[in-house]
């Protein structure tokens, strides 16, 4: 089915590894977004990416690194997690148009 | 940079009834869409309705209706005939429509409403 996934839904790892969550939409959307959500923040956006090989930074980037080598991939890289990084992750993704974006389910994590 | 404003932490509404969340926001820019979106326990983000700037006419879906008042930088949802499976987080959000901008697609939300819904 059409649409954006996210895995894995539910991490938990310790404080410094290194965790990579997920992004795919099958739209062939050309911008792919990271948001966190915490209590009393709403979401806020981490990176976010205009088109393939193209990312930039959002509102709360240190810590996080993104790639985007494929139209339909977007992972987020956490490569030292620390205990503030536990959230919940969304992915998200717009056509150039960008009328509507559109959220994947959430990536629950928990840095022990 | 854009903000969006969303000043009732938490709202309350008896079933059938009507309730209004509030939403303000500030841009200088004149083009940009509005939207409010609803995350019930699941966590999805569901969106409700969206409101393009350069409409006068304030949007509606069925018993979701917006006072868009563009002067007043103010953005308000109105849910009528309330029921249960509305009660959720309502997020309010900005996004440019200024293409090729720095902002160009990112959506900018507010803090968050929680609506309890009473039966």
């Amino acid at each position: 089915d059409a649409g954006i996934t996210q895995s894995p839904r539910y991490k938990i790892t310790e404080t410094g590894r290194q965790v990579t969550l997920m992004c795919h939409q099958t739209w062939s959307h050309s911008y792919m977004f990271w948001y966190r959500q915490d209590l009393g923040h709403g979401l806020r956006l981490i990176y976010y990416s205009a088109a393939a090989d193209i990312t930039d930074k959002g509102e709360v980037p240190d810590g996080y690194v993104v790639s985007r080598s494929k139209t339909e991939n977007f992972p987020l890289t956490l490569e030292s997690a620390t205990r503030s990084q536990t959230s919940v992750y969304f992915c998200a993704s717009s056509d150039p148009a960008g009328n509507t974006i559109y959220f994947g389910e959430g990536s629950w994590l928990t840095v022990v | 940079a854009q903000t969006v404003t969303q000043s009732q932490p938490e709202m309350s509404v008896q079933e059938a009834e009507t309730v209004t969340l509030s939403c303000t926001y500030d841009t200088s820019e004149s083009d940009y869409y509005l939207f409010w979106y609803k995350q019930p326990p699941s966590r999805q983000m569901i969106l409700v309705i969206r409101q393009e700037a350069y409409k006068q006419q304030n949007a509606t879906e069925n018993r979701f209706s917006v006072n868009f008042q563009k002067a007043a930088k103010s953005f308000s949802l109105k849910i009528s005939d309330s029921q249960l499976g509305d009660a959720a987080m309502y997020f309010c959000a900005y996004r440019s429509a200024l293409a090729g901008g720095t902002s160009y697609g990112k959506l900018t939300f507010g803090q968050g409403t929680i609506l309890t819904v009473h039966p």
